[in-house]
């Protein structure tokens, strides 16, 4: 089984000014590792995913997260927000085993870009 | 379609009623999942479908939920005698063939708002 944890449940920030979003996550086995975003009224999109190789990845929108295993984390960073990035962020995790297919979401974090 | 689409968008249901709530998935994907998604909070899992089987139900809350996926496309979660607890976005999301690579990446719907007065 997995959990993740999401530290902050808002994040206000000015616009232009660096961001980023924690999460941690637990588990016994090998994991994959996804950032959803979800405007309101609208579905999750995936903004990046870990799988293996480099730990850092990057995704759309220009987010990029930095998997640390010996940390058990993988926090969301974007240098410069903008006001189109307030939404809501979930981190997920699922096991990377072939039998492995359900997402463990955490409670996710808010960002608010202050213009 | 391009994506995942679900219906109706919003659900209002008195409390005793039964619901049915629709998922269209990408063309040509096999897995679908069902999440339900309480008020600030993440999204939960409740049941996953490979074609038309039903491989994993454990997430469903009570024997008041079930889920079909008949001939391996379109679904349906069906709720009887809905309850306030019930109040909830309930995404729908699918995912490739294995062989097709990107099996790792489930891309979800838009929801269904359901509120249970």
């Amino acid at each position: 089984a997995q959990s993740v944890t999401q530290l902050d449940s808002q994040v206000p920030v000015f616009e232009e000014a660096p961001v980023e979003l924690r999460c941690n996550y637990s588990s016994s086995v090998s994991v994959y590792l996804f950032w959803y975003v979800q405007y309101p009224n609208q579905g999750l999109q995936l903004l990046l995913k870990y799988l293996s190789g480099s730990t850092l990845v990057k995704g759309i929108n220009g987010f990029e997260a930095e998997f640390n295993k010996s940390q058990t984390s993988f926090h969301l960073r974007k240098p410069s927000v903008h006001i189109s990035d307030t939404a809501e962020y979930f981190c997920a995790v699922r096991g990377s085993g072939a039998g492995s297919y359900q997402l463990t979401f955490g409670k996710g974090t808010k960002l608010s870009v202050i213009p | 379609g391009a994506g995942v689409s679900q219906s109706p968008r919003y659900k209002v249901a008195k409390r005793g009623q039964d619901v049915a709530l629709r998922c269209d998935p990408i063309s040509g994907h096999v897995s679908l999942f069902w999440y339900q998604q309480a008020l600030g909070q993440g999204p939960e899992f409740l049941t996953y479908f490979q074609n038309e089987a039903q491989l994993d139900k454990s997430g469903l809350p009570s024997d008041r939920f079930f889920a079909e996926r008949p001939e391996g496309s379109v679904s349906t979660l069906k709720i009887q005698r809905t309850q306030q607890e019930d109040s909830a976005v309930y995404l729908c999301a699918s995912s490739p063939p294995r062989l097709a690579g990107g099996q790792d990446t489930q891309y979800f719907g838009p929801g269904t708002r359901l509120t249970v007065l």
